[in-house]
């Protein structure tokens, strides 16, 4: 079985500031493990997905996640935070069948 | 590359009617398709999971014959919401995959029963 557990359903930075969204996740199989954005009204866009390559994932509009397996993490980072980052974020894994188990989501917020 | 839509963006229905739903892969055979809700600041729950020419898999809890798919061919995929009340309202989006490591979500339908 999957579980994800994403720690603060809300978070606030300043334009320019450093964006981290954590992620912890349970997996009993090594596991596939993804960052989804989703715009108001929208569906999900894929930021980034570790799937047991390289432990540091980068992905797009400057996000990158660190798979950290002794800490059963994969937060997401960005050095700079944009206005335009203002969304809902879900951290995701992937165990059989490819059926994703999704988190409760992270909101950020952007301020000036 | 990987383009998922899904028609209608929204629709609004009276209760007792049915409503179809429809999710295309536009650049790729999708070998799954998956079918997700979404209630207002939550996450995504899982519903169905189906493959090209067999029968959806159903998730614990969701009616079979409430929510009828259909994956007629490796680039649709289709649910009706059958005799829809306004419990049934919410954000229903789609994904599909080629391979079986990552999902490419649809812009989602959001239906409102009246």
């Amino acid at each position: 079985a999957q579980s994800v557990t994403q720690l603060g359903s809300h978070v606030s930075v300043s334009e320019g500031a450093l964006v981290l969204l954590r992620c912890n996740y349970s997996s009993s199989v090594p596991p596939y493990l993804f960052w989804y954005v989703q715009y108001p009204n929208q569906g999900l866009q894929l930021l980034l997905k570790y799937t047991s390559a390289a432990t540091l994932v980068k992905g797009i509009n400057g996000f990158e996640a660190e798979f950290k397996k002794s800490e059963t993490s994969f937060h997401l980072t960005k050095p700079s935070a944009h206005m335009s980052d203002a969304a809902e974020y879900f951290c995701a894994v992937s165990g059989t069948a490819s059926k994703l188990t999704f988190g409760t989501g992270t909101r950020l917020q952007v301020t000036l | 590359g990987a383009v998922v839509s899904q028609h209608p963006s929204w629709v609004i229905c009276k209760s007792g009617t049915s409503v179809k739903i429809e999710c295309r892969s536009l650049d790729f055979q999708a070998t799954t398709m998956f079918w997700y809700r979404q209630f207002p600041k939550q996450s995504l729950m899982l519903m169905a999971t189906s493959n090209e020419g067999s029968k959806a898999t159903y998730e614990q809890g969701v009616e079979k014959d409430k929510f009828l798919i259909n994956h007629a061919s490796l680039t649709l995929s289709t649910l009706t919401v059958t005799s829809a009340h306004p419990e049934d309202s919410s954000f229903y989006i789609c994904s599909a995959t080629a391979s079986a490591d990552t999902q490419y979500f649809g812009p989602g339908t959001r239906l409102t029963v009246l």
